[in-house]
């Protein structure tokens, strides 16, 4: 079936480091490829998403790209803030019509100051 | 226009109690979903409903039951309450369409003692 692998973390960086979270899958066909984030006792949110090999999805200075030769979707960003302290998961999309979204396991990302 | 709301934000029960899970959306979407989220265990699909009138069971739906009381609300109801569900619950609704990504509610906290 269908897998999300991420980095589980948690990480803590220093404030204006990179990030790179990696996010590898598992599926049939050409799912869209999605990252979530959680700030602190809030629901997900979309960060960004990519629906087909090579798009790049980019939002708040984090990007990915749709790797479909390495089956992969990792998260970076240039210069990381404190507000970036959140969890962070890798999603795709069911092909089999369900709309369903298969997650990772989130990563939790600490940003000091 | 709320998205998609919950309630109640927090709940304790002791084991054996049952209660349901309120989800409301606004955005006339057609699929609603229900998932729990468990540290290290990203999110797993407990239920879902494609259309009004129809519901489906997703990765861990034992324990539950579900209604789609129309094309707004989709509840999650908790017949007699373990504390193997002692987790944060959230309800989602995707737009349908080509893209596939979903739109989470805030969330409700549950705890079974």
């Amino acid at each position: 079936g269908n897998s999300v692998t991420q980095m589980e973390g948690p990480v803590t960086l220093s404030e204006e480091a990179f990030l790179t979270i990696n996010c590898t899958y598992t599926a049939t066909g050409y799912p869209s490829l999605f990252w979530y984030v959680q700030y602190p006792g809030e629901g997900l949110q979309l960060l960004l998403k990519a629906t087909k090999a090579d798009d790049k999805g980019s939002n708040k200075g984090f990007e990915a790209t749709y790797r479909k030769e390495t089956t992969s979707f990792h998260l970076e960003k240039g210069s990381v803030q404190v507000s970036d302290s959140a969890v962070y998961f890798c999603a795709l999309s069911d092909m089999s019509g369900s709309e369903k979204l298969v997650f990772g396991k989130g990563m939790k990302l600490t940003v000091n100051p | 226009n709320a998205g998609v709301t919950q309630t109640p934000k927090f709940q304790v029960l002791k084991t054996g109690q049952s209660m349901t899970l309120q989800c409301a959306q606004d955005m006339n979407h057609n699929s609603m979903y229900w998932y729990r989220q468990d540290p290290g265990m990203g999110l797993r699909l407990i239920y879902y409903s494609a259309s009004e009138g129809t519901t489906d069971k997703g990765e861990v739906p034992n324990g539950y039951n579900v209604s789609r009381l129309n094309k707004r609300e989709f509840s999650l109801r908790l017949e007699s309450a373990a504390p193997s569900q002692t987790s944060v619950y959230f309800c989602a609704s995707p737009p349908g369409g080509a893209y596939n990504e979903q739109f989470f509610g805030p969330g409700t906290r549950l705890t079974v003692l």
